[in-house]
């Protein structure tokens, strides 16, 4: 298995809504990454987990919540969400290690909507 | 943070070849040249890295300039299926984690 799975593909939710992202990898990768992407625009970092703990958050906002409940699951949670929050998700992971030679694997996204 | 820059865009003819260019002028000694691309509606894909030597795989192959402030990603017969933003992306950090994506080049290829 040499994929990154998203789910969902698609998310319509409300400002006051609770949802969560979901990201799945099973190549034994031990960095897990959460991009968003607006519109014409390259993918922005939002957090790192290295060996299922937080290692970067770019300054997200708390109402992105990100966890890793394992090494083949990454998850992040919205709460109280923004209309301009509106984006692609990206999820990808990567072998961790000091060596930076390896590439990452990206999942196609969630696009997410918010009304 | 070193940075890249790459051209807006760029057009090319079908079954041409077609060289994106990337200037990297502050790489530093340890920093791999990674490339991915991005189709339409699709999560960016990996294309090729290098170090110091050039590289090629099926997909295409990366030209490293010696001092290493810039490099060349060939694709030697251009499809439409190679129509997509490429990025030129320098993987820095303490561990390589703080992947950072530039404007990228947006590939047009003409039949």
């Amino acid at each position: 298995d040499t994929e990154v799975t998203q789910t969902p593909k698609h998310l319509v939710m409300g400002m006051t809504n609770k949802k969560s992202l979901k990201c799945e990898q099973h190549m034994g990768h031990r960095a897990m990454y959460w991009y968003k992407q607006k519109a014409k625009k390259p993918p922005e970092l939002m957090f790192v987990y290295s060996y299922e703990k937080l290692s970067i958050n770019e300054s997200v906002p708390s109402r992105f919540s990100p966890e890793c409940p394992n090494s083949s699951l990454l998850n992040l949670h919205l709460h109280a969400l923004q209309p301009e929050d509106s984006a692609l998700y990206l999820c990808a992971s990567s072998q961790a290690s000091r060596g930076r030679g390896y590439g990452y694997t990206f999942g196609s996204g969630t696009r997410l909507t918010v009304v | 943070d070193a940075k890249t820059t790459q051209p807006n865009s760029m057009e090319s003819n079908e079954e041409e070849p077609v060289h994106l260019p990337c200037n990297h002028s502050t790489i530093s000694g340890t920093d791999y040249i990674h490339w991915y691309r991005q189709l339409p509606s699709q999560g960016p894909e990996y294309v090729i890295h290098g170090l110091t030597s050039n590289v090629n795989n099926r997909m295409a192959s990366l030209a490293i300039a010696e001092d290493r402030k810039s490099s060349t990603l060939i694709l030697h017969r251009a499809t439409l299926r190679d129509a997509a933003v490429y990025y030129c992306i320098l993987r820095e950090g303490n561990y390589g984690q703080n992947f950072v994506f530039g404007p990228g080049t947006r590939l047009s290829v003409l039949p």
